[in-house]
């Protein structure tokens, strides 16, 4: 089993729409929460951190279940350049190494 | 500054050839880390150095090794490419191997 496993997509939606997906990980221990965004052929960056309490950013929201083992991101009002590859990041407390997930792709049309 | 950057943006290697790829970063980072992303696979840990002269294996470390000489380099060496090791590898950085990580753009390796 994957340790971060996510739907792959790809969730077309149109500029406006609001659209939002999981991940679970698997490894209880986990203590950090993080979505990367990849655009196409560039490499992760960090978007926001997940906090045990929900965290918005702007646009953004973050969610976290510890009993469930999820966590989510929420896209309000869409804009084309929200178009890319969403990265579910998991870190353990006592480890240097990120697990990362394959990737939700999100498409904005006009 | 330029961040993490990674040297050659793409290469292409025949099988048995050996190289190396070339990472630095410019921002005084204790960690840095090789990663490999294949498609459906999501980014796998080849190898990570937490600070400069120490490294270890990641999830996917056999092929591959790593040298962290001074702070703000860390090399990845192909011993003998094997067509298995086409992928896009990407460096990152980290202050402390906290969850905030900086990405080079990446190293695009096609092995024949």
């Amino acid at each position: 089993r994957k340790e971060v496993e996510q739907d792959p997509g790809p969730f077309n939606v149109p500029e406006g729409a609001t659209v939002a997906f999981n991940c679970t990980y698997s490894n209880s221990a986990s203590q950090s929460f993080f979505w990367y965004r990849q655009d196409c052929r560039k490499e992760p960056k960090l978007l926001m951190s997940v906090y045990s309490s929900g965290n918005e950013d702007g646009r953004f929201t973050a969610q976290l279940n510890r009993a469930s083992q999820y966590i989510s991101l929420l896209i309000r009002d869409s804009k084309l350049s929200d178009s890319a590859t969403y990265l579910c990041v998991v870190k353990s407390s006592n480890d240097y190494k990120l697990s990362f997930g394959a990737g939700t792709t999100v498409t904005v049309r006009a | 500054n330029a961040g993490v950057t990674q040297t050659p943006k793409f290469q292409v290697l025949k099988t048995g050839q050996s190289m190396t790829l070339q990472c630095a970063q410019d921002m005084n980072h204790n960690s840095m880390y090789w990663y490999r992303q294949d498609p459906g696979m999501g980014l796998r840990l080849i190898y990570y150095s937490a600070s400069e002269g120490t490294t270890d294996k990641g999830e996917v470390p056999d092929g591959y090794n790593v040298s962290r000489l001074k702070k703000q380099n860390f090399l990845l060496g192909l011993e003998s490419a094997a067509p298995s090791q086409t992928s896009v590898y990407f460096c990152a950085s980290s202050y402390e191997g906290g969850g905030t990580q900086y990405f080079g753009p990446g190293t695009r390796l096609l092995v024949l």
